[in-house]
């Protein structure tokens, strides 16, 4: 079975603009959450999506966003880029929205904020 | 609020030596812990939980709750052990809190 994916695996954006990275879960996994990890701040949890809805939000500003489709794929959007946002993005799957299922990470995607 | 400590930001320990990672979490409701562990260039991938009660690669973590830690404990560590090592608290859906993450080095 192929793992989570994440595209692109690394960006570099200037301040202002926007970006949207992508995670296709593993096939047949319906969750799909969202980390940012930073050298400061370690792992926060972004968002949570599950059929489609939003499950579940971190503390993060409205600048973060999310969506899910109908394939469980998922995206993020990050408008007004800060040079904060630098970070590594990493998405998760599990099989299902329970909270008794093991979450698998993708790779990350690298965005670096000029 | 939800609080996953972990004291140690590295461990240095020789092969053959007993290891013991350190984690203490701040919870109001029953936790749902976790180890995820990330090698050199490799994804976070989970190591164990407290649920299944098993051994992970030696590894074992048991969660005592009246002093709220989960502290991870290897009695013999192995170079293939090092590694970022990361305690994780399980809250309402899929959401993990995480530690700040302990790097393991098992010394020749």
């Amino acid at each position: 079975k192929a793992g989570v994916t994440q595209t692109p695996r690394y960006l570099i954006k200037t301040r202002g603009q926007q970006v949207t990275l992508s995670c296709s879960p593993i096939s047949g996994h319906r969750s799909v959450s969202w980390y940012q990890q930073t050298p400061g701040q370690g792992l926060q949890f972004l968002f949570e999506y599950f059929s489609e809805t939003q499950r579940n939000k971190g503390n993060f500003p409205g600048r973060f966003s999310g969506r899910q489709f109908s394939n469980s794929r998922s995206e993020m959007n990050v408008s007004t880029l800060e040079l904060g946002d630098s970070a590594l993005y990493l998405c998760a799957s599990s099989l299902v929205g329970a909270s008794d299922n093991e979450q698998f990470f993708g790779p990350g995607t690298r965005l670096t904020v000029l | 609020a939800q609080r996953v400590t972990q004291p140690e930001k590295l461990l240095s320990v020789f092969k053959g030596a007993p290891v013991e990672l350190k984690c203490n979490y701040s919870y109001s409701g029953s936790p749902e812990l976790f180890w995820y562990v990330q090698y050199s260039r490799q994804r976070l991938q989970l190591l164990l939980r407290h649920i299944s009660r098993e051994s992970i690669k030696g590894f074992t973590a048991d969660l005592n709750k009246g002093e709220t830690s989960f502290h991870l404990k290897k009695p013999f560590a192995q170079e293939e052990d090092s590694a970022m090592y990361y305690c994780a608290l399980k809250n309402y859906g899929n959401k993990l809190v995480f530690g700040a993450g302990t790097i393991l080095r098992v010394k020749s």
